[in-house]
């Protein structure tokens, strides 16, 4: 399975953006890049997803290199309710399941 | 939007019991479910691949005996945690994906539970 590299934690002030970013050298053509995010106590929750071409979504946005070796998630003005642990996974035509990675721990100061 | 409700979302139970968390599909149906494990401060790690009809697929180094699924409809997974012990205390989250529709599968996003906090005593 293809593996992304997180960093561990970043901050964000409110109301400011935040880009986080991925990692996942060993992508492969047909891998579609997923986010997720999640809460304290609670099941991840989708984000985003995309292949190619950069994505806007009522949550996020989600820009993908050229080469597709590396994505950022765009959170364009971030709340405090937007404090949780984002991941980024890969999908796989050759399975379907998801495996999770570390993640970024997103921290947003008042 | 497509959801997932898991059943119970909290449970107590005494070490050597077994306990039953319920996964279902609430307004779509899925032939496979996904059955994670989450330790504190940790992420989240897949324990196996419920298939409806048919076994489930465990990952490496998860024991079957001891976690038994059973997907039984289009709509519902159990996990059975067996024999309990502390050190299964954990957050079992499941997921499932909406198969409908002529886009292909694997790149359709997975609807989460909220989880059940297991915790042995």
């Amino acid at each position: 399975d293809a593996k992304t590299t997180q960093p561990n934690s970043m901050e964000s002030n409110e109301e400011e953006p935040v880009h986080l970013p991925c990692n996942h050298s060993t992508i492969s053509g047909t891998d579609y890049i997923h986010w997720y995010r999640q809460l304290p106590s609670q099941g991840p929750e989708y984000v985003i997803h995309g292949l190619t071409s950069n994505v806007n979504n009522r949550m996020a946005s989600l820009a993908i290199a050229e080469d597709r070796k590396s994505s950022t998630l765009i959170l364009h003005r971030a709340t405090l309710r937007d404090a949780a642990v984002y991941y980024c996974i890969l999908s796989s035509s050759g399975t379907y399941k998801y495996i999770f990675g570390t993640g970024t721990r997103l921290k947003v100061l008042a | 939007g497509a959801v997932v409700s898991q059943h119970p979302s909290r449970v107590i139970c005494k070490s050597g019991t077994s306990v039953k968390i319920e996964c279902r599909s609430l307004d779509f149906q899925a032939t496979t479910m996904f059955w994670y494990r989450q330790f504190p401060k940790q992420s989240l790690m897949l324990m196996a691949t419920s298939n409806e009809g048919s076994k489930a697929t465990y990952e490496q180094g998860v024991e079957k005996d001891k976690f038994l699924i059973n997907h039984a409809s289009l709509t519902l997974s159990t996990l059975t945690v067996t024999s309990a012990h502390p050190e299964d205390s954990s957050f079992y989250i499941c997921s499932a994906r909406d198969e409908g529709g002529t886009r292909s599968s694997y790149n359709s996003p997975l609807h989460f539970g909220n989880g059940t906090r297991l915790t042995v005593t």
